[in-house]
């Protein structure tokens, strides 16, 4: 069965430092998402792509974080200084067709980052 | 923000037991879904209800909306223990440009299923 791939699984980093996380999705999947979850809270949106294309990243913040997805395939979330707030678990999932009313996702198994 | 809020919060309950949970939201949505979350992994999708449905089954799962309510709960039948998870549920009321719209996530139930 097709699934989303993340890496790394887990990363240590002390603030200030850059970090990226890689997320592979479904093979044809045109959407795809990065979502940070805050432990004992629920996935928020940083950023949706279609295809290359930004369609939103108005909750990601621009100062620190970047992503791109060059190709319309994989995709690269980088965070640049870390803060200590930055600890949380980054998720990637992806869907078949932007689709408005009916737009399930399959999600990776998270990149849970830890900023010292 | 997030616009969907789950109760309870927390749920412990015994195997062979039924697990309802609750989920409320504040606007007007196209449909609703839920996903399973297990201990730091990501998240499974397990059933969408659109606006125009009331009821929905799944296996062991009952979803149900009401609408004029804002309000919809998940019913798990016959409870086991790897139904051990946080469940979310998650609205499309934002629309995110490009046809799409923006799931938006509850802080989800945590449920514990004691064998």
């Amino acid at each position: 069965e097709a699934e989303v791939a993340q890496s790394p699984r887990y990363k240590i980093t002390e603030k200030s430092q850059a970090v990226a996380f890689w997320c592979d999705p479904i093979s044809g999947h045109a959407t795809l998402y990065w979502y940070r979850q805050i432990l004992g809270q629920g996935p928020e949106l940083l950023v949706q792509f279609q295809d290359e294309s930004v369609v939103d990243d108005s909750q990601l913040p621009k100062d620190r974080f970047s992503a791109e997805r060059l190709k319309g395939v994989d995709s690269t979330l980088k965070i640049q200084p870390a803060e200590l707030g930055d600890s949380a678990m980054y998720l990637c999932a992806s869907s078949l067709v932007p689709a408005g009313a009916y737009n399930e996702q399959f999600f990776g198994p998270g990149t849970r980052l830890t900023v010292l | 923000s997030q616009q969907g809020e789950e109760d309870p919060q927390a749920l412990s309950i015994q195997e062979g037991e039924n697990a309802t949970m609750n989920c409320s939201y504040k606007t007007s949505i196209n449909n609703l879904q839920w996903y399973r979350q297990n201990s730091g992994r990501g998240l499974v999708h397990l059933i969408l209800i659109r606006s125009n449905e009331r009821e929905k089954h799944s296996g062991r799962l009952r979803v149900t909306l009401d609408t004029s309510k804002k309000s919809s709960s998940l019913l798990i039948t016959a409870s086991r223990a790897a139904d051990t998870a946080s469940y979310f549920c998650a609205t499309d009321a934002s629309y995110s440009g490009a046809g799409s719209y923006q799931l938006t996530f509850g802080k989800g139930t945590k449920l514990s299923v004691i064998p």
